[in-house]
């Protein structure tokens, strides 16, 4: 069963601070994809990542898919309150013909002024 | 663009009773999924559609029926309400499979007592 892990589940900052979630699994993902969801809200697509080794700039998030395609960081610098939010990072399995994204659990993320 | 819309926002049921989740998407896009998402547990996928006719299960289907009659609408429907049930359901579509991100509704949050 492929699994992705993330972590830290919680972290809690200070504007301005930078910071870094982690998504990672012992499984080889052809892909990776990162979601902000806003709470009341679906999750919404920030990223994907394909090849290994790969770096994505959006803005001051800073994505990376390691180079084996096991694991994705997620980068942020100088956080702003409105970066608050569950970061979600997700992969697509490939069962019953089709691929399907499986999610990890996410890092709630809360930064105060 | 309206994307994918789903009603109700929230519902109360009460244990045995049955009730139907509606989800409709104007993107035209073949593929619709049905997650939940329970806390700390990320988003689990419970039925899929590939195209008008065409549903599978995902990893947790027990407890629920899907129907695609049209490109655009995917309902899921619970028949006999558990406490177990409890969650928020969230309906996605995308234009292809696995790679392609996902757009999101923004869920109904459903309380079974």
């Amino acid at each position: 069963t492929q699994l992705l892990e993330q972590s830290p589940q919680f972290l809690s900052i200070q504007e301005g601070e930078n910071l870094t979630v982690y998504c990672n699994s012992s499984s080889v993902f052809s892909s990776l994809q990162w979601y902000r969801q806003e709470p009341g809200e679906g999750p919404v697509l920030l990223v994907t990542v394909v090849t290994g080794g790969e770096v994505k700039k959006l803005k001051r998030l800073t994505f990376q898919f390691g180079d084996a395609r096991k694991d994705s960081s997620l980068h942020i610098t100088a956080a702003q309150p409105g970066d608050t939010g569950l970061y979600l990072c997700a992969g697509p399995v490939f069962s019953g013909g089709y691929n399907k994204l499986i999610f990890g659990a996410g890092t709630r993320l809360a930064v105060h002024p | 663009n309206a994307g994918v819309t789903q009603t109700p926002k929230f519902r109360i049921l009460k244990i045995g009773q049955s009730m139907t989740l509606q989800c409709t998407q104007d993107m035209n896009h073949n593929y619709m999924y049905w997650y939940r998402q329970d806390p700390g547990m990320g988003l689990k996928l419970i039925y899929y559609s590939v195209g008008a006719g065409i549903t599978d299960k995902g990893e947790v289907p027990n407890g629920y029926n899907v129907s695609r009659s049209t490109t655009e609408d995917f309902p899921l429907r619970l028949e006999l309400a558990a406490p177990s049930q409890t969650s928020v359901y969230f309906c996605a579509s995308s234009y292809g499979t696995g790679g392609s991100g996902y757009t999101f509704g923004s869920g109904t949050r459903l309380t079974v007592v």
